[in-house]
């Protein structure tokens, strides 16, 4: 059973609209991250945490923005949704700044741009 | 030269065969590797993490690790059409800032 839920897991929005992708997770892990990936493609970092009220841009530019207000919630927020937002959002966490554990994935939320 | 290399493949081995995966990275300051299998159209999940020189097994799964040539590979024995996905690698460097980077991924066919 995930620890890390992501919502909705499907979304399909006009463009200009103002959309939020959740993601919470019960693991207790101070970092998260958000990656952007489409089809097929590989990985891109958009945004990282690394405890409340600490966010960071990741590799990949990014017109959305992140909050870390808990630990356990991290959501990421377009203020107007473009058709090249359209891909699918990852959310992950991960327990140890050593880094001696690996990223757990949320389930993901495909974003359509129309 | 990317910090961390796959073969995009597919890699296609017939059903029973070993898979062998590789992965080089490019920071001799990486302490940490990871394998990661993506089904297609799902989220990765961690399948292996090896941080010592050497062999590690996990069922059918065998992660090896070669520090001194900055590569480490994934071998799937018995394959099965079930293991038929992308495999990502994943290496945590620590010298200078901390980095947790991927690979773009190496497309697994195990054919039946």
């Amino acid at each position: 059973e995930a620890d890390i839920y992501q919502t909705p897991r499907y979304l399909v929005i006009g463009t200009g609209k103002k959309i939020t992708l959740e993601c919470s997770q019960t693991m207790g892990h101070d970092k998260m991250y958000w990656y952007q990936q489409d089809p097929g493609m590989e990985l891109h970092l958009i945004h990282y945490s690394y405890g409340v009220n600490s966010t960071e841009k990741g590799d990949l530019s990014s017109e959305s923005t992140v909050s870390r207000i808990r630990t356990e919630h991290f959501p990421l927020t377009l203020e107007s949704a473009r058709p090249s937002h359209t891909s699918q959002y990852l959310c992950a966490s991960s327990e140890s700044y050593q880094g001696n554990y690996g990223y757990t994935f949320g389930s993901g939320t495909r974003l359509t741009v129309v | 030269q990317k910090e961390v290399e796959q073969n995009s493949g597919p890699l296609s081995v017939p059903e029973g065969a070993i898979a062998s995966l590789n992965c080089t990275y490019s920071d001799r300051g990486s302490q940490s590797f990871f394998w990661y299998r993506q089904y297609s159209g799902k989220s990765p999940e961690l399948i292996m993490s090896i941080y010592s020189n050497g062999d590690k097994e996990d069922g059918r799964f065998t992660a090896q690790l070669n520090k001194a040539s900055q590569y480490v590979s994934l071998l799937i024995r018995d394959s099965q059409p079930s293991d038929s996905a992308t495999y990502l690698c994943a290496v945590l460097t620590t010298s200078g800032t901390y980095k947790y980077i991927f690979g773009t991924g190496t497309r697994l066919k195990v054919l039946a």
